[in-house]
């Protein structure tokens, strides 16, 4: 069935080190891949997006990184800082459903 | 601009109630679809409607419906309420839908359920 799993839930990184976020789906048509973060108290926004046909996408301190064979994709984030603290949903669209789905959230937490 | 308003923020029902939740999203986006988030379980997407019509829904109950009105604003309905619809639902608006570009959400409706 439709899936998306997300790993790993929790996630504690020291200021300035790297933090990596990985998601695997299930449905080998999917072709959109975004990632929302989700701060205390507030909606989730979009933070970046891949679609099927680019392997990698870069915005500052952000990439995300996808391998369509192994139908798996992962977030990056370099120099991570205090503000990053938050929950971090991966998403995949579903063209066999015509849903987007979520994965289950990453609390990433840095310490200062 | 203003952005996606979803009322109430908090309420709480009884087992057995019905609960009305109210979406309205940002000017020009002509989509609005719905999620209900609890601890562990992510973001579960109830239903997308576009223009009116309700494009999908997720694997929810019957008990849950939907609908929206000519100007984009959306309500959704949970009727004959269960403990374990005590949740965050959050309304998301986009202008062409969940398929092809970002997802706007408002700040959600914490339901809970006693």
């Amino acid at each position: 069935g439709e899936n998306v799993e997300q790993h790993p839930s929790t996630l504690s990184v020291q200021e300035g080190d790297s933090a990596v976020i990985k998601c695997t789906y299930s449905d080998s048509a999917s072709n959109y891949f975004p990632w929302y973060k989700q701060e205390l108290g507030k909606g989730p926004q979009l933070i970046i997006d891949i679609r099927s046909n680019v392997g990698e996408k870069k915005d500052q301190r952000i990439a995300v990184t996808l391998n369509k064979t192994a139908k798996h994709f992962s977030l990056h984030i370099t120099e991570t800082q205090p503000e990053d603290s938050a929950v971090y949903f991966c998403a995949a669209w579903m063209d066999s459903s015509y849903k987007l789905i979520f994965g289950s959230g990453t609390r990433l937490l840095v310490r200062p | 601009k203003a952005g996606v308003t979803q009322t109430p923020r908090y309420l709480i029902k009884t087992r057995g109630q019905q609960v009305t939740l109210s979406c309205s999203p940002i000017s020009g986006h002509r989509s609005v679809s719905w999620y209900q988030q609890t601890p562990g379980q992510g973001l579960q997407f109830l239903f997308e409607y576009f223009s009116e019509t309700q494009r999908n829904k997720g694997n929810f109950p019957g008990r849950f419906s939907g609908r929206q009105f000519s100007n984009s604003r959306s309500e959704m309905n949970v009727s004959t309420l269960e403990l374990g619809d005590s949740a965050l639902y959050l309304c998301a608006s986009s202008k062409t839908g969940t398929d092809t570009g970002e997802l706007f959400f408002g700040e959600g409706s914490r339901l809970t359920v006693l």
